[in-house]
């Protein structure tokens, strides 16, 4: 079975400092993974994942996230934080088999300072 | 090009009730799931499906049921209401049931009381 954990609930950091949230899997074969972000009353829109060929991945609207197989881990950042970037952020994990349904962790609520 | 589109945003059921929330997949997408997003927890996959079949299903009872029509759209049924069903229902489409690229609705918000 496929899990993923997010610590903490919520992370704030000042317009213009660095973003880190933190992902790690569990997954007995190679996963896929995922980040997507939720913004208020909305759906999910992906912004980056990772399938197996560059460890480095990057996404839209300036976020990247690396893949470290020996950690189990696939954290999301972004160099410098924007108040439009203030939403949710979900990390999930996919097997590559029939059907690639996503596991979801819990969530991160990001909120930016001004 | 037009996006996965889900009707309605909102909507109020009493427990015991039955509820139909429906799903448009995105053009040339011909695999729709569905998930579950209880308050402040990530999606739950409830089912797929592919071919008008479902394709895959999570941990859910029965009484939670969908639909796939030749045009590809969805719809989720979920019988007997039980208060612990309010969530936020969304639909993702995909190009097939392998793609690991799924694109979100904005989701139906089923409030039971």
């Amino acid at each position: 079975a496929q899990s993923v954990t997010q610590l903490g609930s919520h992370v704030s950091v000042s317009e213009g400092a660095l973003v880190l949230l933190r992902c790690n899997y569990s997954s007995s074969v190679p996963p896929y993974l995922f980040w997507y972000v939720q913004y208020p009353n909305q759906g999910l829109q992906l912004l980056l994942k990772y399938t197996s060929a560059a460890t480095l991945v990057k996404g839209i609207n300036g976020f990247e996230a690396e893949f470290k197989k020996s950690e189990t881990s696939f954290h999301l950042t972004k160099p410098s934080a924007h108040m439009s970037d203030a939403a949710e952020y979900f990390c999930a994990v996919s097997d590559p088999g029939a059907n690639s349904k996503l596991t979801f962790g819990k969530g991160i609520t990001l909120s930016v300072r001004p | 090009e037009t996006g996965v589109t889900q009707s309605p945003t909102h909507l109020i059921k009493t427990r015991g009730q039955q509820v139909t929330l429906r799903c448009s997949s995105q053009s040339g997408h011909n695999t729709v799931s569905w998930y579950q997003q209880a308050l402040g927890q990530g999606p739950q996959f409830i089912f797929q499906y592919y071919r008008e079949e479902e394709n895959g299903r999570g941990n859910f009872p029965p009484r939670f049921s969908g639909l796939q029509f030749p045009n590809y759209s969805s719809e989720l049924n979920v019988n007997a209401l039980e208060l612990d069903d309010s969530a936020l229902y969304l639909c993702a489409s995909s190009l097939s049931p392998g793609n690991t690229e799924a694109f979100f609705g904005q989701g139906t918000r089923l409030t039971v009381v």
